[in-house]
């Protein structure tokens, strides 16, 4: 199994749609959870992080489930610009960081 | 504030080459890291410093791949000789304790080998 594993995309949407993403991870003991966005041919940034009790920053929401070991990230209205590849990240332990297989997002006019 | 730097950009190589990539992290962070992210993949962790000494190797190609942080400030990674499934692009992170864990990407390195 692996450590950090993602809805398989491509994700289709039109725009104004809403979206949500899945991930699992492995490791019990994890101790932070993040969203990171990247858009084609550029490096990841942060998008963000997930905490225990949920949060919100806007349009986007991200869920922790420590019991079933998922995170979920939901996009309300999705906006054209929403296109990119979504990574969802763990951090089982000592600032080590696990990367998912990222999940693509396509918003269509 | 000056981001993650790294270079070359962009490096084209023969297999059976060899070739360096250079990696300058963001001021006072003391962990860095090299992710290898292929296409269509999300970024796999080569290594893992903290200061100047490696904290997690454990998925780095030793046969071929060596990456040092002398001073613990900059850092190298090397892959010697190079392979086709090499192609990739190789990106530098350093970690922001202080931002609750964020860790901050350079604009990689896109390596090619024919």
């Amino acid at each position: 199994r692996k450590e950090v594993e993602q809805d398989p995309g491509p994700f289709n949407v039109p725009e104004g749609a809403t979206v949500a993403f899945n991930c699992t991870y492995s490791n019990s003991a994890s101790q932070s959870f993040f969203w990171y966005r990247q858009d084609c041919r550029k490096e990841p940034k942060l998008l963000m992080s997930v905490y225990s009790s949920g949060n919100e920053d806007g349009r986007f929401t991200a869920q922790l489930n420590r019991a079933s070991q998922y995170i979920s990230l939901l996009i309300r209205d999705s906006k054209l610009s929403d296109s990119a590849t979504y990574l969802c990240v763990v951090n089982p332990r000592g600032g080590k960081l696990i990367f998912g297989q990222g999940t693509e997002l396509s918003v269509k006019p | 504030e000056a981001g993650v730097a790294q270079s070359p950009r962009y490096k084209i190589i023969e297999k059976r080459q060899s070739v360096a990539f250079w990696c300058n992290p963001i001021s006072g962070h003391a962990t860095l890291y090299w992710y290898q992210q292929i296409l269509g993949q999300g970024p796999k962790l080569l290594i893992q410093f903290q200061n100047n000494g490696v904290v997690d190797d454990s998925q780095l190609p030793k046969d071929r791949f060596s990456a040092e942080r002398l001073k613990g400030v900059d850092s190298t990674l090397k892959i010697q000789p190079a392979k086709l499934e090499d192609s990739a692009v190789y990106l530098c992170a350093s970690l922001d304790y202080l931002a609750g864990n964020t860790i901050y990407f350079g604009e990689g390195s896109w390596l090619t080998v024919v």
